[in-house]
């Protein structure tokens, strides 16, 4: 079964570093996400993509981050400067063109900012 | 009120019981839902999508209610296995902003 897959599973920064999160979302897949989850606490949505383009972001998702797919394969989220509290679990996501595609995830990066 | 709902638990069960978690959402314009178990500290799975008919799959058992905007998962025998934090996930924004909830946590006893 293909499945999305993230690189790497856990990085460890300083506090002003920049970050690059790597996602391979599913091949056919059209619709690309961000979500992360700081430990113990719930599943929070940060950005979609959708035809090479931003189609939603949360307000989480401000001037630090930013998403690219540079080729026909990779989806990447950068951190500018990290903070500490963007220490997390980051999950990549892909879903499939109908509205009522299950989302389906990565197995996620650990960023932990010292 | 908030966009998905869920009683965050835990709820310890014995093994076999039947136990059931409840969800409610706040977008009426919501199109598509889903339960998800999520592992501690591994990324959320697809366990079922919910349809407006209510399905079933094995020892789960999911139903909407579009009028209530309540969603619920019913899981029967349940195992040790079973033993999870379970997330109900709505459409919101459009369709393919998918929100979660907090999530509730079971713990399946002997």
């Amino acid at each position: 079964e293909p499945e999305v897959t993230q690189t790497p599973s856990h990085q460890v920064t300083q506090m002003g570093q920049e970050v690059i999160l790597r996602c391979v979302p599913i091949s056919n897949h059209l619709y690309f996400y961000w979500y992360r989850q700081i430990l113990g606490q719930k599943v929070e949505f940060l950005v979609s993509f959708y035809n090479n383009e931003i189609s939603e972001k949360s307000e989480i998702f401000d001037d630090q981050f930013s998403v690219e797919r540079p080729d026909g394969s990779n989806f990447t989220l950068k951190i500018r400067s990290t903070k500490l509290e963007d220490s997390a679990m980051y999950f990549c996501a892909s879903k499939g063109e109908l509205y009522n595609s299950p989302l389906h995830f990565g197995n996620g990066t650990r960023l932990t900012v010292t | 009120r908030k966009e998905v709902e869920q009683d965050p638990g835990p709820f310890n069960v014995p093994e076999g019981a039947t136990v059931a978690f409840n969800c409610t959402y706040s977008n009426s314009a919501s199109q598509s839902f889903f339960w998800y178990r999520q592992d501690c500290r591994k990324e959320p799975k697809l366990l079922m999508s919910v349809y407006s008919s209510g399905n079933e799959d094995g020892r789960f058992t999911a139903q909407l209610n579009r009028a209530s905007q309540y969603i619920s998962l019913l899981i029967r025998d349940s195992k040790l296995s079973d033993s999870a934090t379970y997330l109900c996930v709505v459409s919101t924004g459009g369709g393919n902003k998918l929100t979660f909830g907090t999530g509730t946590q079971l713990k399946v006893e002997l």
